[in-house]
């Protein structure tokens, strides 16, 4: 079993659609967890990070974190087409310096 | 956040060369640096951990004669893919951590085409 799974999609919505994108994962000593989104051909841009279990929102994004069933997720609300790209869990056991695990990342588009 | 930069952002060199990949950190000290390589369509692999002032510590299956690693400074970390062959065509990006939740921000990346 991979420590991080997501599933790859492709997943395609129309424009305003609300979007749910998951990931889970088996390693319980993972407390850092974050989200990132990459367009083709870029490097990843940070979306939203957080810390155990909860929720977190920002603008028209909300990150949640279920510790207990090790599950992740993150909603886009009123999604763009601009929102279109590959979106990617991230996760670390520790706060400094270490690397982190990645999903596969799923791809998303988001269609006018 | 942090800003990172990459040079060159893309690169083509013949089969044999070697070829230099810079990653700065433009606004943050960091004393360590992550590579990645990402191919078509999967997920970034991580490389190794670059270490300011020490040796990099790289994850299995990657080659450290192949792939130099050097931390000369805060700010400035360099992967050079030595007698390159068409199979690391790839693309590389680098990464630097920073902030109290372990948060990476990565740089645009540098795609390499070996011929």
């Amino acid at each position: 079993q991979k420590e991080v799974e997501q599933d790859p999609g492709p997943l395609s919505v129309p424009e305003g659609a609300i979007v749910s994108l998951n990931c889970t994962y088996s390693n319980s000593a993972f407390q850092y967890f974050m989200w990132y989104r990459q367009y083709s051909r870029k490097g990843p841009e940070l979306l939203m990070y957080t810390y155990s279990s909860g929720n977190k929102e920002d603008g028209r994004f909300t990150a949640q974190v279920d510790k207990s069933s090790k599950y992740i997720s993150l909603f886009i609300r009123d999604s763009q087409p601009s929102d279109s790209a590959t979106y990617l869990c991230a996760m670390s056991r520790t706060s400094g310096n270490t690397p982190l695990v990645f999903g596969k990342g799923t791809r998303l588009s988001v269609i006018a | 956040g942090a800003v990172v930069s990459q040079h060159p952002s893309w690169v083509i060199c013949k089969s044999g060369t070697s070829v230099k990949i810079e990653c700065r950190s433009l606004d943050f000290q960091a004393t360590t640096m992550f590579w990645y390589r990402q191919f078509p369509k999967q997920s970034l692999m991580l490389m190794a951990t670059s270490n300011e002032g020490s040796k990099a510590t790289y994850e299995q299956g990657v080659e450290k004669d192949k792939f130099l690693i050097n931390h000369a400074s805060l700010t400035l970390s360099t992967l050079t893919v030595t007698s390159a062959h068409p199979e690391d065509s790839s693309f590389y990006i680098c990464s630097v951590s920073r902030g109290s939740y372990n948060e990476q921000f990565f740089g645009p990346g540098t795609r390499l085409t070996v011929l």
